[in-house]
C-alpha cells in the first residue's frame, strides 16, 4: 500500500466557506497531483508540482489553489466554496523517472450546500 | 485529440467466471499504458503497466495486453472473485512532456456477484 494520506474523506460544508484539504505522502516523491473525479467520469488533472515551491495548473480549470514549501505535504485551498466546488479530490504522488506509477490516496469526498 | 475509450462502461459476472475489459486509445506519442482498479471510496492501485514493446503482461489472475499497432489494450480477469468488484481504469502517458501527461479512461464498473 501506498503512503499517501487524505484528510477529510467527507466533508459537507456551506456555500462560501474557505476549505483546505489536505495530502501527505511519506514516500520523499518529488511529484504530486491533484485531481478532480466525479462519479462515472475520468480524472481530471487540477494541479501538480514537482517539487518544493513548484506548482502548475492542470488540464481542468479550477478556482482552487495549491502550495507546495515541503516536499511531503500539498494542500489544495478553496477561498470560497460552491456547489459547483462539489466533487471527489485525489491526490497522487510519484517518483522521479517518467515511468513510475502514481500512488493515489483515497481522497475527499466534498459536498458544498 | 488524445483519448481513452473504454468498454464496457459496466460488466456483470458471476464469480468464479473470467471477464475481458477493453481500452482503446488514440495518444501519441505513446509511452506506456497501465491498469489501474480503483475500489469504491478508495484512490485507484496500478495494476500493471506495458511499455511499447510488451504485448502481456501478468499479476496474478490478471493480465494485461497490449497491441500498439492498432492502440488496443485489453485486461483479462480469470476465476473472478467478489473482491475483483471495482472501476477498472486504463491510462495512458505520452513521452511528449517531461510531466509523462496521463490520459485517464472513464473506466469499466466490474460488479462479480456470488
Amino acid at each position: 500500500e501506498a503512503d499517501i494520506y487524505q484528510t477529510p474523506r467527507y466533508l459537507v460544508i456551506g456555500t462560501g466557506k474557505k476549505i483546505t484539504l489536505e495530502c501527505s505522502q511519506t514516500m520523499g516523491h518529488d511529484k504530486m497531483y491533484w485531481y478532480q473525479q466525479d462519479p462515472g467520469m475520468e480524472l481530471h488533472l487540477i494541479h501538480y508540482s514537482y517539487g518544493v515551491n513548484s506548482t502548475e495548473k492542470g488540464d481542468l480549470s479550477s478556482e482552487s489553489t495549491v502550495s507546495r514549501i515541503r516536499t511531503e505535504h500539498f494542500p489544495l485551498t478553496l477561498e470560497s466554496a460552491r456547489p459547483s466546488h462539489t466533487s471527489q479530490y485525489l491526490c497522487a504522488s510519484s517518483g522521479a523517472a517518467i515511468n513510475q506509477p502514481q500512488h493515489f490516496g483515497d481522497g475527499t469526498r466534498l459536498s458544498i450546500l | 485529440k488524445n483519448q481513452v475509450e473504454q468498454s464496457p462502461q459496466s460488466l456483470i459476472i458471476l464469480e468464479g467466471k473470467n471477464c475481458t475489459l477493453q481500452c482503446n486509445y488514440t495518444v501519441s506519442p505513446f509511452s506506456n499504458l497501465r491498469w489501474y482498479k480503483q475500489d469504491t471510496g478508495r484512490g485507484p492501485v496500478s495494476l500493471t503497466i506495458m511499455t511499447f514493446s510488451e504485448n502481456t503482461k501478468s499479476n496474478g489472475r490478471y493480465t494485461a495486453t497490449l497491441d500498439a499497432d492498432t492502440k488496443q489494450s485489453s485486461l483479462h480477469i480469470t476465476a473472478s472473485q467478489l473482491s475483483d468488484s471495482a472501476s477498472y481504469i486504463c491510462v495512458v502517458s505520452d513521452r511528449g512532456s517531461t510531466l509523462g501527461r496521463l490520459y485517464f479512461g472513464r473506466g469499466t464498473q466490474l460488479t462479480v456477484w456470488p
